[in-house]
């Protein structure tokens, strides 16, 4: 059964950096045909992708987002991980990293999230 | 690229059906026949209830189906349950090659 988790601190201050790891279970990030990604959700509101990658490295952005996103996979490890830049206030949510068939993003695995506060 | 429209809530009693809608543009939901949506009870993660608009993942009961018109997509619960109680989302692929998803429905079981 494939699972995955997330991982990262829970509180950062603003202007900083966000990482966050997503460790795959049960599964490969290398599996063909399959792309992982993440998405978020601030408290009370509704999704948002973020962005997704494949494991040859081959990446795609939220364009709301792009300038501030850096996603990485290392197979090695069965991992993949977002960066998020400068973030502020609006960034505070529950960040979960999923799976999705092709280029479709249609998520049938997700993680079971980490809330991801920012404050001083 | 907008989020997609839902209703903020609907609701039913148990054995009802009910109906919600998602409505894009044609760019999104009228152009491709990849709308998802996706059930999120309280404190848990979101999990996938149908894809490709009207297909079930193994283990989703046929209780749930999906449809869709022009720039609309719609689930349907029928038989509702009180474990049906929780929050859908719609997505669909878009233009941009990217996803996008709608604002959320709370579905309460009366």
């Amino acid at each position: 059964q494939l699972q995955l988790q997330e991982s990262g601190p829970g509180l950062v201050k603003p202007s900083e950096t966000l990482s966050l790891t997503c460790t795959v279970s049960g599964g490969s990030v290398s599996s063909r045909g399959y792309f992982w990604g993440w998405i978020r959700q601030p408290p009370g509101k509704g999704l948002e992708w973020i962005a997704s990658i494949y494991y040859s490295g081959s990446t795609s952005y939220n364009p709301s987002l792009k300038s501030r996103v850096t996603l990485s996979a290392d197979t090695s490890k069965n991992q993949f991980s977002v960066k998020l830049t400068s973030v502020t206030a609006a960034d505070t949510a529950v960040y979960y990293c999923a799976r999705h068939a092709s280029g479709w993003y249609e998520f049938d695995y997700w993680g079971q999230g980490t809330l991801v506060t920012v404050s001083s | 690229q907008s989020a997609l429209t839902q209703p903020p809530s609907v609701s039913g009693s148990p054995g009802q059906s009910v109906t919600i809608s998602c409505t894009g543009t044609s760019s999104d939901i009228g152009r491709y026949n990849r709308v998802s949506w996706y059930q999120q009870p309280p404190g848990t993660a979101p999990k996938l209830m149908i894809y490709e608009v009207s297909n079930r993942p193994s283990g989703v009961p046929d209780r749930f189906s999906g449809s869709k018109s022009g720039n609309t997509a719609s689930l349907t619960i029928s038989g509702l349950q009180a474990e049906d109680e929780a929050d859908y989302y719609c997505s669909s692929y878009t233009s941009s090659n990217t996803p996008v998803f709608g604002g959320g429905t709370k579905l309460t079981v009366l």
